[in-house]
């Protein structure tokens, strides 16, 4: 099965910097890639995803760059700010309503001011 | 939009009984619901996949007869767990996909505590 592997598992960043989060993924028949932000005891929020007929996709101060071949994907948050400050996951899926999402093992983003 | 409704939002409960846990969509029907378990610190991990009007997909290295996954109808899925014990304390939380896309939309999740 699908296996997804999320880089650093936590990240410190000042107000205003920028916070790049990696993973890779193993299965190359998946096909979406969804980035969720987790605050503490709630639901995973979407944040942005990706399809793999598109190398990249941005939205405000979120972007996400994906390399098939590589099989790897990343979400690259800029001017972070303090609210910033959460757990990230990376996630694959074959896409469908019956595919599962594979999530990555989350990376605690810390902005500092 | 679409949204999932999970409840209860949390519960205690003794070693030993059994808890269930609902996962309803509330503007469409949901053909199949996965389940995931979420322990403290640690990432969301698939349990199951509940199938309306069929048996539940479990992952591997989960009880099927521990958790049990009901999904009797388009809008409603259930998850079970019996005999629980401490070790079965996490947070629980469901989603599913409209049809056609692939949007996820979860449930807003169930904190257990087995005392």
């Amino acid at each position: 099965g699908e296996n997804v592997e999320q880089h650093p598992s936590t990240l410190s960043v000042q107000e205003g910097d920028s916070a790049v989060i990696k993973c890779t993924y193993s299965d190359s028949a998946s096909n979406y890639f969804p980035w969720y932000k987790q605050e503490l005891g709630k639901r995973p929020q979407l944040i942005i995803d990706i399809r793999s007929n598109v190398g990249e996709k941005k939205d405000q101060r979120i972007a996400v760059t994906l390399n098939k071949t590589a099989k790897h994907f990343s979400l690259h948050i800029t001017e972070t700010q303090p609210e910033d400050s959460a757990v990230y996951f990376c996630a694959a899926s074959m896409g469908g309503t019956a595919s599962k999402l594979t999530f990555g093992t989350g990376t605690r983003l810390q902005v500092t001011l | 939009g679409a949204v999932v409704s999970q409840h209860p939002s949390w519960v205690i409960c003794k070693s030993g009984t059994s808890v269930k846990i609902e996962c309803r969509s509330l503007d469409f029907q949901a053909t199949t619901m996965f389940w995931y378990r979420q322990f403290p610190k640690q990432s969301l991990m698939l349990m199951a996949t509940s199938n309306e009007g069929s048996k539940a997909t479990y992952e591997q290295g989960v009880e099927k007869d521990k958790f049990l996954i009901n999904h009797a109808s388009l809008t409603l899925s259930t998850l079970t767990v019996t005999s629980a014990h401490p070790e079965d304390s996490s947070f629980y939380i469901c989603s599913t996909r409209t049809g056609g896309g692939n949007t996820i939309y979860f449930g807003e999740g169930s904190w257990l505590t087995v005392v």
